[in-house]
């Protein structure tokens, strides 16, 4: 079944605890993104990837990192959890989008993280 | 920066009756896409419409596309109550890169 999985689903830990959300898609996407959804704001984007070792930020990119050293699998790491980081977060990917082809993106069912 | 603004906020309709989404955005864009999320789940990607293009159709839903104002509407006819769910407008800006950028989202309840 083609599919974005994120680990884990649920997830509590506490300030400056580092900690590593993963997501992992078996599709052959080039494109993975991370966004986070918090009430009344919609989802923002925090990085994306175009493809293995090319990564760039999006909206919302500080207090957090990424990498890209395998195509299928693109984690998400704080460094040092605060607080204001507790939301619910989505991975996705997608084909290359502007190739001139219709796309959309695959979403993971979410990872809900709280920091205390 | 918050591309996308879905309009109205929420909406509450019987089933078989029609409904309507909104959705404006601010700077010239590749595509715009419509995705469904059911309650604090990953959102389904639902349908894409390009720049040049006016209307598209899929199933029961139907988009259409104002470049010249900058907004786009997504109908869906003959409401179910498995249509209850938010629904979200992302767009693709004509900025040379790749950031999808989402709205808030409508929220839409359909009442049996």
């Amino acid at each position: 079944e083609a599919q974005v999985t994120q680990n884990p689903r649920y997830l509590i830990t506490v300030t400056g605890k580092k900690l590593t959300v993963t997501c992992s898609q078996n599709m052959n996407h080039e494109y993975m993104s991370w966004y986070r959804q918090d009430p009344g704001l919609g989802l923002r984007q925090i990085y994306y990837s175009m493809n293995v070792e090319v990564t760039d930020k999006g909206d919302v990119p500080e207090g957090y990192k990424v990498s890209r050293k395998e195509k299928r699998n693109f984690p998400l790491i704080l460094e040092s959890p605060s607080p204001n980081q507790t939301s619910l977060y989505f991975c996705a990917s997608s084909t290359s989008p502007g190739q001139g082809r219709d796309y959309g993106y695959t979403f993971g069912s979410g990872t809900r993280l709280t920091v205390v | 920066s918050q591309q996308g603004e879905e309009d109205p906020q929420a909406l509450s309709i019987q089933e078989g009756e029609n409904a309507t989404m909104n959705c404006s955005y601010k700077t010239s864009i590749n595509n715009l896409q419509w995705y469904r999320q059911n309650s604090g789940r990953g959102l389904v990607h639902l349908i894409l419409i390009r720049s040049n293009e006016r209307e598209k159709h899929s199933g029961r839903l139907r988009v259409t596309l104002d470049t010249s104002k900058k907004s786009s509407s997504l109908l869906i006819t003959a409401s179910r109550a498995a249509d209850t769910a938010s629904y979200f407008c992302a767009t693709d800006p004509n900025t040379g890169g790749f950031k999808t950028i989402f709205g808030a989202g409508t929220r839409l309840f359909v009442k049996a």
